[in-house]
């Protein structure tokens, strides 16, 4: 089975943090996604990437980077955390346009 | 307007009774239609997919799509207290599309 793996199940970091979560797949996908997921909101996509060092802004990308320098790695970047990132933070991947496999999930808390 | 909408429940419903569950749509675009479960503190796991109109069983569960109406369903049938769960719709164009999901409270 594909495993996707994220750093931290849960984080809390201070206001105005630069804040990393890091995020491994194990199967070669090209494809790998960063969402969020908020009550009432859903799951809502921040950015995506279909090759190494290709990136490209989903429905929700202000604050936010990305970084992809190996096939298997993705990691999203909180340039100055807020309050209002406070959230569920999800990373996929997938081989193919419905086959998405999720992370267990990183449950980030700004102070 | 969302692009995908989802009745957020919650849910409740005695072991043994069918679950529905449906969302709507607005892009004709999209393509592939899924069903994600999540359990508590856990990411989404895939139940279904389909790409086109019609329905798809897969043991207890039954997946319907009607683009005409731009209206998908899934159905549970014989529910479990192990079926208890958020059920995220999720939709494809070039990238996946999710309801809010509906949270699900199966009663022994």
């Amino acid at each position: 089975d594909v495993k996707v793996t994220q750093s931290s199940r849960y984080l809390v970091k201070r206001t105005g943090e630069k804040v990393f979560l890091e995020c491994v797949q194990d199967m070669d996908h090209e494809n790998m996604f960063w969402y969020r997921q908020d009550p009432g909101l859903g799951l809502r996509l921040i950015y995506f990437s279909y090759d190494v060092k290709m990136k490209e802004k989903g429905d929700i990308p202000e604050g936010y980077s990305v970084s992809r320098e190996k096939k298997e790695r993705f990691s999203l970047i909180l340039e100055s955390a807020s309050t209002n990132q406070t959230s569920m933070y999800l990373c996929a991947s997938s081989p193919t346009n419905y086959g998405y496999t999720f992370g267990s999930g990183t449950r980030l808390t700004v102070v | 307007q969302k692009e995908v909408e989802q009745d957020p429940g919650p849910l409740s419903v005695p072991e043994g009774a069918i679950v529905s569950l449906n969302c709507t749509y607005s892009n004709s675009a999209f393509q592939y239609f899924m069903w994600y479960r999540q359990y508590s503190r856990k990411g989404p796991e895939l139940l279904m997919y389909t790409y086109s109109s019609g329905n798809k069983e897969d043991g207890r569960f039954t997946a319907q799509v009607d683009k005409s109406s731009k209206y998908i369903s899934l159905f549970i049938r014989d529910s479990q207290p192990s079926d208890s769960a958020t059920y995220l719709c999720a939709m494809v164009n070039y990238k996946l599309s999710f309801g809010a999901g509906t949270t699900v409270t199966v009663r022994a």
